[in-house]
């Protein structure tokens, strides 16, 4: 098994530019979310999902939109990239009562 | 919501010495509670959790943590550090039944002198 799979692993963008961070996972899990990782704040919840067709917001979701149209994948959409937005991507899934299961990151910087 | 404070960004032990990483939180039904390691450059890697039943808990790599209600802690333990312990650790607590997800704490940073 793969588990989760998130890529790009590394990216720069100018600033207003756009990109999408794709994840996916192959253990059929409900639940999937992603979170930021920024220095002394550990992991911020962005947006999360309970199962295809349904998400909602988490604690730090402006300037990011995500979809949930199939069960494996969970891409997630920077629409105007801004430098505040520089940070480490991590997706996660998991199953209904079990911990969360986490790809290895996207790093992403915004010039 | 849930919350995770983490007391200490950072813990400085010898090797061999006792390992304690301490973590409260805030939960407004009973909580589930996750303790994870991240090495440099890689993932979160769960280390143990706490769900119902037994309140000591014990994970991988020789580390346990005990739920206390009333203190609403969860405290992380290992009797004798490993150079190989050198981790980032993070607390995280979920609120199942409300559809919430994951809170993490702001991490600890270990560090294990020879």
């Amino acid at each position: 098994n793969a588990g989760v799979t998130q890529t790009p692993k590394f990216q720069v963008l100018k600033t207003g530019q756009s990109m999408t961070l794709q994840c996916a996972q192959d253990m059929n899990h409900e639940y999937m979310s992603w979170y930021r990782q920024d220095p002394g704040m550990g992991l911020r919840l962005i947006h999360y999902s309970v199962g295809a067709g349904i998400t909602d917001q988490g604690e730090v979701p402006n300037g990011y939109n995500v979809s949930r149209s199939t069960t494996e994948d969970f891409p997630l959409r920077l629409l105007s990239a801004a430098p505040s937005q520089t940070s480490v991507y991590f997706c996660a899934s998991r199953g209904r009562g079990q911990p969360q299961h986490f790809g290895d990151g996207t790093r992403l910087s915004i010039l | 919501a849930q919350s995770v404070t983490q007391l200490g960004s950072h813990v400085s032990v010898s090797e061999g010495a006792l390992v304690l990483l301490r973590c409260n939180y805030s939960s407004s039904v009973p909580p589930y509670l996750f303790w994870y390691v991240q090495y440099p450059n890689q993932g979160l890697q769960l280390l143990l959790k706490y769900t119902t039943g037994a309140t000591l808990v014990k994970g991988i790599n020789g580390f346990e943590a005990e739920f206390k209600k009333s203190e609403t802690s969860f405290h992380l333990t290992k009797p004798s550090a490993h150079m190989s312990d050198a981790a980032e650790y993070f607390c995280a607590v979920s609120e199942w039944g409300n559809n919430n997800d994951m809170r993490f704490g702001a991490g600890t940073r270990l560090t294990v002198k020879p």
